[in-house]
Formats: C-alpha cells, sequence, structure tokens
C-alpha cells in the first residue's frame, strides 16, 4: 500500500448498531496513526493519536485498534446514535515533521 | 475562544485577484499548518512552519506564499488566483515535539474564483 486507504468509503447505520471501519496504510516508516470525526461545515475533530503496534484507544463508545506490522487501524462504533454521523478520517505520519497523509474518509450515516 | 481560527470564513474573488487568508492559533503551539481539501475531498498538507520557519513545503504552486509572523499566525497569501484554486483551505496547530500530539484544525476558509 502506498497511500492511505479507508473502507468503505461510507455505510449506514440503524441507531443502537454497532460498526467499523478501516483504515490501511503502508506498513513501513510508521511514526504515528491519527484519526478525526469530521462533521460537515466543521472542522475535523481530533479523535486519536496511535503510536505503538497493538494501540487500543477508546473515548466513550468510539475506540481504536492499530496493527503497525500489517498496516492497518480499525475504528469500532458501539451502540451508533444520529450524533455519531460524520465523515471518519484517519492520516498517516512517517516522521516527526508533522505532516500527515489523509484518506478519503469514511462517511457514517446513523438512522434513528 | 475559538483554539484556531481562520478569516474570512468564505472568500469569492474574480480571477486575476491576488488574496490572503488569515490563520491564529491561541494553544500555544509551535507548529502551524495550512491544508487544501481537494475536489475529491482529500486533505492534503501545503505548508508547514514550525517556530516561524518552514519546515514542510509541498508541491504547491509559487503563487501560494505563506507567512508567519510570530508562532501563533501564519497566514496563507495567493497571487493570480485561477479558477482550479477554488477549494476549502484549512489551517491547523500542533505541538510538534509531541508524538502523540494531534492536529488541531480551524472552521476552513472556502475560496471560490470566478
Amino acid at each position: 500500500i502506498l497511500n492511505v486507504e479507508q473502507s468503505p468509503q461510507s455505510l449506514h447505520v440503524q441507531e443502537g448498531d454497532s460498526t467499523n471501519f478501516t483504515c490501511s496504510f503502508p506498513s513501513s516508516n510508521f511514526y504515528a496513526l491519527h484519526w478525526y470525526r469530521w462533521e460537515t461545515a466543521k472542522s475535523p475533530e481530533a479523535l486519536f493519536v496511535m503510536t505503538l503496534n497493538g494501540d487500543e484507544k477508546k473515548k466513550g463508545r468510539i475506540s481504536a485498534t492499530l496493527n503497525t506490522k500489517e498496516g492497518y487501524s480499525y475504528l469500532y462504533i458501539k451502540g451508533s446514535q444520529p450524533e455519531d454521523s460524520a465523515t471518519y478520517l484517519c492520516a498517516f505520519r512517517t516522521d516527526s515533521w508533522g505532516k500527515l497523509q489523509f484518506g478519503a474518509g469514511t462517511q457514517v450515516v446513523v438512522t434513528p | 475562544d475559538t483554539a484556531v481560527s481562520q478569516t474570512p470564513k468564505y472568500l469569492v474573488t474574480q480571477m486575476g485577484n491576488d488574496k490572503s487568508i488569515k490563520c491564529e492559533q491561541n494553544l500555544g503551539h509551535d507548529t502551524m499548518y495550512w491544508y487544501k481539501q481537494d475536489s475529491k475531498k482529500f486533505l492534503k498538507i501545503m505548508f508547514s512552519y514550525n517556530n516561524k520557519e518552514l519546515i514542510i513545503n509541498e508541491t504547491v504552486p509559487n503563487r501560494f506564499s505563506p507567512k508567519s509572523p510570530d508562532k501563533a499566525h501564519l497566514n496563507l497569501h495567493i497571487n493570480s488566483l485561477e479558477l482550479g484554486d477554488s477549494a476549502v483551505y484549512f489551517c491547523a496547530s500542533s505541538q510538534l515535539a509531541v508524538s502523540t500530539e494531534t492536529q488541531y484544525f480551524g472552521p476552513g476558509t472556502r475560496l471560490l474564483v470566478l
């Protein structure tokens, strides 16, 4: 993998259901992996920064895991609520200079 | 107080004009960034300044010139605007030395070149 890829591009979830989606990134030159939540017409909101293989982070009903050896991260939303509707972006970082390479995002729509 | 602010929020201008977008952060961060959201909605980095020094300079036309008068401000000046410059431009800031530090984004400036 040369770039950051996110799948699926979009998904629809019923309120109360849990869901997860993937961020794939190059497994070499790993420095950090960022997750953001981005609502339309707002600025991206930071969720997690993950740096170590095997990292697991949690924020409320949202959690993420990281596998740097195989180059992927999963984001999980437990018991989805309509307010979880947003685009979830992951961004890959290869060095200490701060350059983030973003994926195209996974758009999540939670319907009541 | 807004952590990262940008002005203006919307900018409509004619092709060929010169315009500036301003960014300010009150988080005490040492690094600031400009990103462009392209037509496919990707966020792509353009520039980054650390303590007023340019540290990231992606392949961007030289009509785009960032200016950082101090650590809390990073402005983007665009000369001879072209139709393809129409996009949303986001400013961000972070504390660079901390590997686990995230980047905080501003609300974006929607630029439309007619």
